[in-house]
């Protein structure tokens, strides 16, 4: 599995647009990106993922690089209520063996009044 | 519902003993994960499985024993041979190599 690198920790103000960085420079061309966060003591919860192409849902944007080694998650508007520890993470995509999935630390994300 | 369901959510063991997490799942899911989470860390893979009595060892499998006996049942076992157990476990389950469904996390505290 390609390792992912993110950084330790960021700040936003609340209200303004969140990007968080995460860096998978050995991604392979079968793998997607994937994001998480996890609140204090509960399970990481999805929130959208990537093959190359930029993704958006109801929670986040996801912009991937056209080299695919590195992605940006957004959080337009963000609110108190995502301050939250992120993961990005890669993973085979569909109909094939996922194999291991590794999480490394993540970026404690705070948003501040 | 589908979903994920571990349990007990808190659990105490005294030195020595071994003590085993369950992780249910409803979703007709081929793969299931186990993670330990430490204060302020990530998440590190103990074990997983792709297939019913299929399993591979994660990056910190030693001290741990699981079995997939069923599809829907990855029970995790923290044997005496843990030295540091106490840890916040979470189980996880996915359709192949997708979406990762995780269950809200059993907390283990040893004495």
């Amino acid at each position: 599995d390609a390792k992912t690198t993110q950084p330790t920790s960021m700040d936003c103000a609340e209200g303004r647009a969140a990007n968080l960085p995460c860096n998978h420079s050995t991604i392979s061309g079968n793998e997607y990106v994937y994001w998480y966060r996890q609140i204090h003591s509960q399970g990481p919860q999805y929130i959208i993922h990537g093959l190359k192409n930029n993704e958006t849902n109801e929670m986040a944007s996801l912009i991937i690089t056209e080299d695919r080694k590195s992605s940006t998650l957004i959080l337009p508007h963000a609110t108190l209520r995502d301050t939250a520890v992120y993961y990005c993470i890669v993973r085979a995509i569909h109909n094939t063996n996922a194999g291991k999935s590794t999480f490394g630390d993540g970026t404690t994300l705070t948003v501040k009044p | 519902d589908g979903g994920i369901t571990q349990s007990p959510k808190y659990l105490f063991r005294k030195e020595g003993q071994n003590v085993t997490l369950s992780c249910e799942q409803n979703l007709n899911h081929d793969a299931m994960y186990w993670y330990r989470q430490d204060p302020g860390q990530g998440l590190r893979l103990i074990y997983y499985s792709q297939i019913v009595n299929d399993f591979q060892k994660g990056d910190i499998a030693e001290g741990y024993s699981v079995s997939r006996e069923k599809k829907e049942s990855f029970p995790l076992t923290v044997t005496s041979a843990q030295k540091n157990p106490t840890a916040f476990y979470l189980c996880a389950s996915a359709v192949r190599a997708g979406e990762l469904f995780f269950g809200e996390g059993s907390r283990l505290t040893v004495l």
